[in-house]
């Protein structure tokens, strides 16, 4: 069965700081990995995604997530934190890339990003 | 990309009582998704509503707690039914969009239902 897990409930990181928020998956196949986030009184933003090729993704708002097979993991990386940054992030599995395949999420991440 | 409008986005209900949740996107699309988010648990999906058909339900879930309609392409409603303290949780829509090379799922603002 496919899981997410996401081993840090919460990731402090002071400003201008490099951040890492981290995710190990388990799947039977190819794993089609992504990253949300979850701003505050908003819903689930897409940040990125690995798929195939190139397994550095970079995405949204400066972030950028390394894809290693060998170690299972999907850790989202910036090299330089904002306060702005501080939200909930999720890491998701899809089971299928067709239409309809469902995603699993990691139970999340609190990021807290001070000044 | 979608806009989807997800009301309500806060509701405080009685026990036994049902809750209607509506999510309306901009675009048409075929496949819906509902979402619960319990406190301090991560993200689960309730059932895949598909118009014209039947909503799928995910292991754990059933239609006559959560009974959903798929109208049209544009639109779904999700009914949290006879509700317990249990049931307060964040619920969301998501929408699935691709295109030639590229696929999103964008989700809605989110209801977040206490049950008292």
């Amino acid at each position: 069965a496919q899981s997410v897990a996401q081993p840090e409930d919460q990731v402090n990181v002071a400003e201008g700081n490099p951040l890492t928020v981290k995710c190990t998956y388990s799947v039977s196949g190819n794993p089609y990995l992504f990253w949300y986030v979850q701003y505050p009184n908003r819903g689930l933003q897409f940040l990125l995604k690995y798929i195939t090729g190139d397994n550095l993704v970079k995405g949204s708002y400066g972030f950028e997530a390394e894809f290693n097979k060998s170690q299972t993991s999907f850790h989202l990386k910036k090299p330089s934190a904002l306060v702005s940054d501080s939200a909930l992030y999720f890491c998701a599995v899809r089971e299928t890339y067709n239409q309809g395949g469902k995603l699993i999420f990691g139970q999340g991440t609190e990021l807290s990003v001070k000044p | 990309s979608a806009v989807i409008s997800q009301k309500p986005s806060r509701d405080i209900c009685q026990r036994g009582t049902s809750l209607t949740i509506q999510c309306q996107v901009d675009s048409q699309v075929t496949m819906m998704f509902w979402y619960r988010q319990q406190p301090g648990q991560s993200l689960t999906l309730i059932a895949t509503a598909n118009q014209g058909s039947e909503a799928t339900y995910e292991s754990g879930f059933v239609i006559d707690k959560f009974p959903i309609s798929r109208p049209n392409l544009t639109f779904s409603t999700l009914t949290v039914s006879n509700m317990s303290p249990e049931d307060s949780s964040i619920y969301l829509c998501s929408v699935s969009l691709r295109g030639a090379t590229n696929e999103k799922l964008f989700f809605g603002s989110g209801t977040q239902l206490s049950v008292l």
